[in-house]
């Protein structure tokens, strides 16, 4: 059964770091993308940007390059998303999820990782 | 970047009626379009992908259709559990987008 489990909900100041994390199991991790969705409060979904782990091939959306960072473990069959300053407008759910093979049809989605920034 | 945009934003509907909601690409998108439904407190689940075909384990009452820009949701008979928000999604390249949601309401 393929599962992706993400790292629990955070609490952080603005100015803080942060790197939230998604483990795949159940599938050969390095094969199939993964990617990252952002839903702030009350909101749509957010694509954010996405992962190859075989090769560690990343790619972002223009309206999150250079505010995030994706990477990915492939030892320990892990997704990363991190932050090096937060800002109270990144408080939001963020879910990890894997594609099909073809890139971005979802199929799997993490459970979510909520993220609070406030001071 | 392909904007997705949907409509209408809320749909009141009566438990056993039909809903039909749109999608529209800013530019063609060919079939890459998939929809999905997401809950309070849940995160979304594929419903549709290739604009018509229907995810494993999903009810036969939900259907999709169209192709390039334009694109249907429809579900023929809706049944409690299917009051929820549903999104589509191009992912005709790796810069996949969503549109903005459309909210099914019980009227």
């Amino acid at each position: 059964e393929v599962q992706l489990v993400q790292s629990g909900a955070e609490v952080k100041k603005p100015g803080e770091s942060l790197k939230i994390s998604c483990k795949g199991s159940g599938y050969s991790f390095t094969s199939y993308w993964i990617g990252w969705v952002r839903q702030m409060p009350g909101k749509g979904l957010e694509w954010m940007g996405i992962i190859y782990p075989g090769d560690s091939d990343t790619r972002y959306s223009p309206s999150f390059q250079g505010q995030v960072t994706i990477s990915a473990d492939k030892s320990i069959s892990t997704a990363y998303l991190q932050w090096s300053s937060l800002k109270a407008s990144d408080t939001a759910m963020y879910y990890c999820a894997r594609s099909s093979s073809i890139v971005g049809l979802v199929v799997y989605w993490g459970q979510g990782t909520l993220v609070t920034v406030s001071s | 970047e392909t904007v997705m945009t949907q409509s209408p934003a809320t749909l009141s509907v009566s438990p056993g009626e039909r809903a039909t909601l749109s999608c529209r690409a800013s530019q063609s998108v060919s079939s890459n379009l998939a929809w999905y439904q997401q809950k309070p407190g849940q995160a979304p689940r594929l419903l549709i992908y290739g604009a018509s075909t229907r995810a494993t384990g999903i009810p036969a009452r939900f259907s999709g259709s169209g192709s390039g820009t334009e694109f249907t949701l429809t579900i023929s008979s809706l049944q409690s559990e299917d009051f929820a928000v549903y999104y589509c999604q191009q992912y005709n390249n790796w810069l996949q987008t969503f549109g903005q949601g459309t909210k099914v309401e019980i009227k």
